[in-house]
């Protein structure tokens, strides 16, 4: 059973830019959740989407979207990238509420 | 915003040394406390998912119990190995699917 896939692994943009990193979960999983990890700092839970639908949010501007497709593949979107958002930024698909299965996750830089 | 603290941030164990750390979270609008193991250049891996008062789990040297009433749960590794080294991350999973981390007890075994 193939696991939750993130691309690109590696990314390196400049301030001002646009970025989308893709998630595919696992298949069968219709939650996908969206984490931002700073060194220092724990998961910070950016959103998580299930069938289409946001359905929780966490406290990030509104530079930071997302959506969900009908195969339940999910893209985050991060517009006019500040430096602060160098990240790593890690995908999780999920079961119902149950455990979360993470992806290899994209490291971003911002220059 | 959910508090889902962990402490203590980092510890240091001898081999064969026992150890356990704590996670404090939020006891309303409970449904689940996750604990997951993030190695080194890996994603993280869950280890246990609780969801009532006074569970506990057990893997190999690795234990957790679970008290929903006053909100902690304690994650235990018996007799350390140089393997067990890693980041312990515990995440509060809420009633509407929001699953939020702490930020880790980053545990070093030393030989």
């Amino acid at each position: 059973k193939a696991g939750v896939t993130q691309t690109p692994r590696y990314l390196i943009k400049t301030r001002g830019q646009q970025v989308t990193l893709s998630c595919s979960p696992i298949s069968g999983h219709r939650s996908v959740s969206w984490y931002q990890q700073t060194p220092g700092q724990g998961l910070q839970f950016l959103f998580e989407y299930f069938s289409e639908t946001q359905r929780n949010k966490g406290n990030f501007p509104g530079r930071f979207s997302g959506r969900q497709f009908s195969n339940s593949r999910s893209e985050m979107n991060v517009s006019t990238l500040e430096l602060g958002d160098s990240a790593l930024y890690l995908c999780a698909s999920r079961r119902g509420n149950t455990e979360a299965f993470f992806g290899q996750g994209t490291r971003l830089t911002v220059v | 915003i959910l508090n889902v603290e962990q402490s203590p941030q980092s510890l240091h164990v001898q081999e064969g040394d026992s150890t356990n750390f704590t996670c404090s979270f939020p006891s309303s609008n409970f449904y689940a406390l996750h604990w997951y193991r993030w190695e080194t250049a890996k994603s993280p891996e869950a280890l246990f998912v609780m969801t009532l008062n006074g569970d506990e789990k057990k893997k190999g040297r690795i234990s957790a119990t679970l008290n929903t009433k006053e909100g902690y749960s304690y994650l235990y590794i018996k007799g350390s190995q140089p393997e067990d080294s890693a980041t312990y991350l515990c995440a509060f999973s809420s009633n509407d699917y929001k699953l939020s981390f702490g930020a880790g007890t980053t545990v070093t075994v030393r030989a």
